[in-house]
């Protein structure tokens, strides 16, 4: 197992445009987040699913991102019309909730740039 | 909700002293919490966690933390700073493992020759 991966690691955007990044969590982790972090901060939790469902977004969360996981298994994240103050490293983690090993598994992050 | 309020958002300390970082948490339930350590352009690493039972945890690289219920607290630990711990430490929370994992806005640990 390779552990959380994210496609793209960078992304260069011009302001209006929409984007989509992806994330592979750990096989048979059921559970996914998304989280963001700007420089100098903490990751600020976005949304989290658990499989196929969402089960909480964050009331910060922009109208424009939007989060899916269709399968339980990979998940998008998109955000239309971005503005510059979405720029930020968009982190994914996984963890196997149903066990006591609950403890998220990061990936090493979307890094997005909006110009 | 629950929130973790980790104190100073940087922290120096001389190579070979004692490593201390603050973390306290607000929980309406018992908390899951936990360390996480990330390096210059790395991701985030578990150091450590504490979940149910013993309340010092033992983490990797020499660090430990101790859960206190009175305190509220889970404070970090490190008995002789390496230089190789310079890096930023968040502390976070969770009302048990159904629930979402809540970070800090982290320390960053700066280690003096």
């Amino acid at each position: 197992d390779t552990g959380v991966s994210q496609d793209p690691r960078h992304k260069i955007t011009k302001r209006g445009q929409n984007v989509t990044f992806r994330c592979d969590p750990i096989s048979e982790h059921n559970r996914l987040y998304w989280y963001r972090q700007t420089l100098g901060q903490g990751p600020e939790f976005l949304t989290y699913f658990q499989n196929e469902a969402q089960l909480e977004k964050s009331r910060l969360l922009s109208d424009r991102f939007s989060a899916e996981r269709p399968k339980g298994s990979f998940s998008t994240l998109e955000i239309q019309r971005t503005e510059q103050g979405d720029s930020a490293m968009y982190l994914c983690a996984s963890s196997p909730s149903a066990t006591a090993n609950t403890e998220a598994f990061f990936g090493q992050g979307t890094r997005l740039t909006v110009v | 909700a629950q929130s973790v309020t980790q104190l100073g958002s940087h922290v120096s300390v001389s190579e070979g002293a004692l490593v201390l970082l603050r973390c306290n948490y607000s929980s309406s339930v018992p908390p899951y919490l936990f360390w996480y350590v990330q390096y210059p352009n790395q991701g985030l690493q578990l150091l450590l966690k504490y979940t149910t039972g013993a309340t010092l945890v033992k983490g990797i690289n020499g660090f430990e933390a101790e859960f206190k219920k009175s305190e509220t607290s889970f404070h970090l630990t490190k008995p002789s700073a390496h230089m190789s711990d310079a890096a930023e430490y968040f502390c976070a929370v969770s009302h048990g493992r159904d629930d979402k994992i809540i970070f800090g806005k982290g320390t960053r640990l700066h280690i003096l020759p």
